[in-house]
């Protein structure tokens, strides 16, 4: 079945860099990749979702990367704000269910 | 803005006590999906159901957990007998079809069991 390694586990930026988290999955066959944040004691939200028939995809300060060739993804986020303090989950899947990642922990510092 | 609802949204047990979990995933909505929440585990995924038959539970404990849809708004999650080790905050979840789409969380039940 699926398997989705997600890195870093945690991750401090300051406010107004970058911030970056990155997965790979193992199942050739999926095709479908969401990212969720999950701010503390709420629900996870999706935030942005990419299919394998694109490459690159961006929503204002957000942006997914896939190479499907190697098999990962990634979440970019500019500008980071402190609003974008949560957890971070990456997500795989094709015809079973989403396979998530451990998720990561961002925080980001006045 | 048509949202996953679970109730209840917190619940305190015994350990030996029956707990039951309910979700009403969206309208038109034919997949659902249990999750359990640990800082150790991250997000499990328990069992889902598409047009309200199980299609898969086998990441449940199958002796004192089981989960019905005994209609296509309402989704049920036991527990019975409780345990400690049961303690985590346990998501349903719904979306249009099993893979390849979004799924939609609810709120979730946070659930302490003494």
């Amino acid at each position: 079945g699926e398997n989705v390694e997600q890195h870093p586990s945690t991750l401090s930026v300051q406010e107004g860099d970058s911030a970056v988290i990155k997965c790979t999955y193992s199942d050739s066959a999926s095709n479908y990749f969401p990212w969720y944040k999950q701010e503390l004691g709420k629900r996870p939200q999706l935030i942005i979702d990419i299919r394998s028939n694109v490459g690159e995809k961006k929503d204002q300060r957000i942006a997914v990367t896939l190479n499907k060739t190697a098999k990962h993804f990634s979440l970019h986020i500019t500008e980071t704000q402190p609003e974008d303090s949560a957890v971070y989950f990456c997500a795989a899947s094709g015809n079973t269910p989403l396979v998530f990642g451990k998720g990561t922990r961002l925080s980001v510092i006045a | 803005d048509a949202r996953v609802t679970q109730t209840p949204r917190d619940k305190v047990t015994e350990m030996g006590q029956e707990v039951t979990m309910r979700c009403q995933p969206i309208l038109g909505h034919n997949t659902v999906f249990w999750y359990r929440q640990t800082m150790m585990q991250g997000l499990e995924l328990l069992a889902y159901f598409r047009n309200r038959a199980p299609l898969d539970d086998s990441g449940m404990p199958k002796d004192r957990f089981s989960a019905e849809m005994p209609d296509a708004t309402l989704a049920t999650l036991k527990i019975q007998p409780s345990e400690p080790r049961d303690s985590a905050v346990y998501f349903c979840a719904s979306g249009r079809t099993v893979g390849e789409e979004t799924q939609y969380f609810g709120p979730g039940t946070r659930l302490l069991v003494l």
